[in-house]
């Protein structure tokens, strides 16, 4: 149950896009469909993204895009806003009803 | 309005024991599958313990396995995490999460905070 890896910060300007990586192996991100991504601003709980790799639950605006290849799965914020600066965390299944995160990522605007 | 309200956090001494608990509303909470999931100071998310529908399974994270036991109360609408043999590296903030349709959790309570010190 390693942590999956990502990036420790990410930046870009308003408008611009960047994508966060989470990288694992074939007994995580790489073998399962089963990826999801959250989103936490300084000081508040994490709010899901992104779930089943690259669905993006009600409200979550079409910004978010998620994506996997092999043992990496992707998240990318298009049209950067000043409101998406927070941490982020990518969560992969790791066997049957385990699961592991990545160890997060900070995106400044 | 979905709610998850963590309770039961606080400071203990090494080796000893707490239970935290986290009460829900708004939704059918025999349902739907519930997860602890703690953060530690400046740190980030881990996946702690997660419990089905009607209890009878449960998962662990390896580092609290025979230390630590989720259970729930569908009658009483709240899932708990009761936490023995407590050390330094369990400080942490405890959420509270709602497995949702699909794969990811959908709701998210604020968290009960948990300090292991002597």
């Amino acid at each position: 149950q390693s942590a999956l890896t990502q990036p420790r910060s990410v930046s870009g300007s308003p408008g611009q896009s960047v994508a966060i990586s989470c990288t694992g192996s074939s007994s995580d991100v790489g073998g399962y469909d089963y990826v999801s991504w959250y989103q936490q601003p300084p000081g508040e709980g994490p709010k899901l993204v992104i779930y089943d790799v690259h669905k993006r639950p009600s409200g979550v605006p079409d910004r978010f895009s998620g994506s996997k290849s092999g043992n990496t799965a992707s998240l990318t914020i298009s049209g950067l806003q000043a409101e998406d600066e927070a941490d982020y965390y990518c969560c992969s299944a790791a066997g049957d009803y385990v699961m592991v995160f990545g160890g997060g990522t900070k995106v400044t605007v | 309005e979905v709610q998850l309200v963590e309770s039961g956090g606080g400071l203990v001494q090494p080796g000893g024991s707490l239970r935290v608990s986290c009460a829900a509303s708004g939704f059918s909470f025999s349902d739907f599958w519930m997860t602890w999931v703690r953060q530690a100071p400046g740190m980030g998310l881990e996946w702690v313990a997660n419990i089905n529908k009607d209890g009878s399974q449960k998962n662990y994270v390896d580092s609290v396995k025979g230390r630590f036991t989720i259970s729930r109360d569908n009658a009483r609408k709240s899932v708990y995490l009761q936490m023995n043999s407590l050390r330094g590296e369990d400080t942490a903030l405890y959420y509270c999460a709602r497995w949702g349709s699909g794969w990811g959790w959908d709701f998210w309570g604020q968290g009960s905070l948990v300090t292991v010190s002597s």
